[in-house]
């Protein structure tokens, strides 16, 4: 089974630049999350969806974030202008059910890393 | 909101057991999962405790105890590539099933 694919794996742009993250969930997940995480610190949630609609968003900041999950499958991430404080890794993440009779697992792709200058 | 607290370091050596606690504070509590992270990768699911009790897979035992808002996470036998970052994570149902993970703790093996 293929795992979460995310692209691009690296990227370096200067402050106040645009940047997007693109991720494919694995095949039939219903639940997709991106987190960002820096250096030293634990995963933050900044937006979570299920399908296609948006379960949460509170820790997103929409007025340079923004992420989009079109048909319910592939998603986008887009950062503009970014901020020396975005440097971090872009985690995306999927897993197959929501609700009370799971565990949910979350499968996480190995993330993109962006650097702002 | 939800915040959790787990030691930002521990040290064991090879062979031993280590203990990594998790204590929690969330309104909407419903389960909690346990993360390994080497460095460089990405997080990968290790145990999830939805009821009280010990959980075992392994090598790794998790623990819950929701009157107490604690966890913990047992590693025993330790190899050196045991070493990595782990992370408690709340899975949250506030609007929304959600899961929220801690800062870590990252355990280093010695030999």
């Amino acid at each position: 089974e293929a795992g979460v694919a995310q692209s691009p794996r690296y990227k370096i742009i200067e402050k106040r630049q645009s940047v997007a993250f693109w991720c494919n969930p694995i095949s039939g997940h219903a639940t997709l999350y991106w987190y960002q995480q820096i250096l030293g610190q634990g995963p933050k949630l900044l937006i979570q969806f299920q399908n296609n609609g948006v379960v949460d968003d509170s820790q997103l900041p929409k007025d340079r974030f923004s992420a989009e999950r079109l048909k319910g499958v592939d998603s986008t991430l887009k950062i503009q202008p970014a901020k020396l404080e975005d440097s971090a890794v872009y985690l995306c993440a999927s897993s197959a059910r929501q609700g009370p009779f799971s565990g949910n697992t979350i499968y996480f792709g190995e993330g993109s890393w962006l650097t702002v200058v | 909101g939800q915040s959790l607290e787990q030691p930002s370091e521990v040290t064991a050596v090879e062979g031993a057991i280590v203990q990594i606690n998790c204590t929690y504070q969330t309104s909407g509590f419903y389960g909690l999962s346990w993360y390994q992270q080497h460095d460089g990768g990405a997080p990968t699911f290790l145990s999830y405790n939805g009821l009280d009790g010990l959980e075992e897979t392994g090598r790794f035992s998790s623990f819950l105890s929701r009157s107490d808002s604690y966890g913990y996470l047992l590693l025993q036998e330790l190899q050196m590539k045991d070493s990595a970052s782990y992370f408690c994570a709340v899975r949250d149902q506030t609007g929304g099933f959600k899961t929220i993970f801690g800062a870590g703790t990252r355990l280093f093996v010695k030999a």
